[in-house]
């Protein structure tokens, strides 16, 4: 049982670049979360979905784009990379809704925009 | 969460010492609140929960205070070791908009052998 895993671990993209960051589960859970974290800060949630196939906006969701065509992947994809989204981005997962259940968090994927 | 400055505000206490770590959130909704631990490098991990109809959980060597009143939140670690040096988070939930947590900007503790 690996939990929450992301790939990749780090990655370096040029402005304008496009990448995909894959989050994977293996508890079938049926919600799964993004967050970013900048030097300092908390973190915030960018994107999240309530069971597969769905999709819906964070609070910080501009420049990225989400998908969950699989129960137990959850991608984030950013199209036109730019330095601002230089970042370390956690994805999570919990069984419910964050009243009813804990969230688990995966090692987070390192990105720098230069 | 708690809005501060730029830099993380630390504490530091002595192996053996309790610690207690705090957190003011904002949003007089937020009825969920969590702390999490962040060791360098790795994604945040589950400490405690408490829901607005309590004002103190306790679990193992750690205890969460709420004060609705005053929208403040505590962790305390008793008898801190060495492997609870960390970055602490509060988070809170409101209900209301995306259903995610919001966090606060954590407080780095530091572990004086």
């Amino acid at each position: 049982n690996a939990g929450v895993t992301q790939t990749p671990k780090f990655r370096v993209l040029k402005t304008g670049q496009s990448m995909t960051l894959l989050c994977a589960q293996d508890m079938n859970h049926e919600y799964m979360y993004w967050y970013r974290q900048d030097p300092g800060m908390g973190l915030r949630l960018i994107h999240y979905s309530v069971g597969e196939g769905t999709t819906a906006k964070g609070e910080v969701p501009d420049g990225y784009n989400v998908s969950r065509l699989k129960k137990q992947n959850f991608l984030l994809g950013l199209e036109s990379a730019a330095p601002s989204q230089t970042s370390v981005y956690f994805c999570a997962s919990s069984s419910a809704g964050t009243y009813q259940e804990t969230q688990y968090f995966g090692p987070g994927t390192r990105l720098l925009v230069l | 969460g708690e809005s501060v400055g730029l830099h993380l505000p630390t504490l530091s206490v002595q192996e053996g010492d309790n610690s207690i770590i705090n957190c003011a959130y904002s949003n007089s909704a937020s009825d969920y609140f969590i702390w999490y631990k962040q060791e360098s490098g790795k994604g945040p991990q589950f400490i405690i929960d408490i829901r607005s109809n309590m004002d103190k959980r306790q679990g193992q060597r750690v205890t969460v205070l709420l004060n609705k009143t005053v929208k403040h939140l505590s962790l305390q670690i008793a008898a801190t070791q060495p492997g609870d040096s960390a970055v602490y988070f509060c988070a809170d939930y409101s209900g209301g908009g995306a259903d995610g947590l919001t966090f606060g900007k954590g407080t780095h503790l530091i572990i004086q052998p």
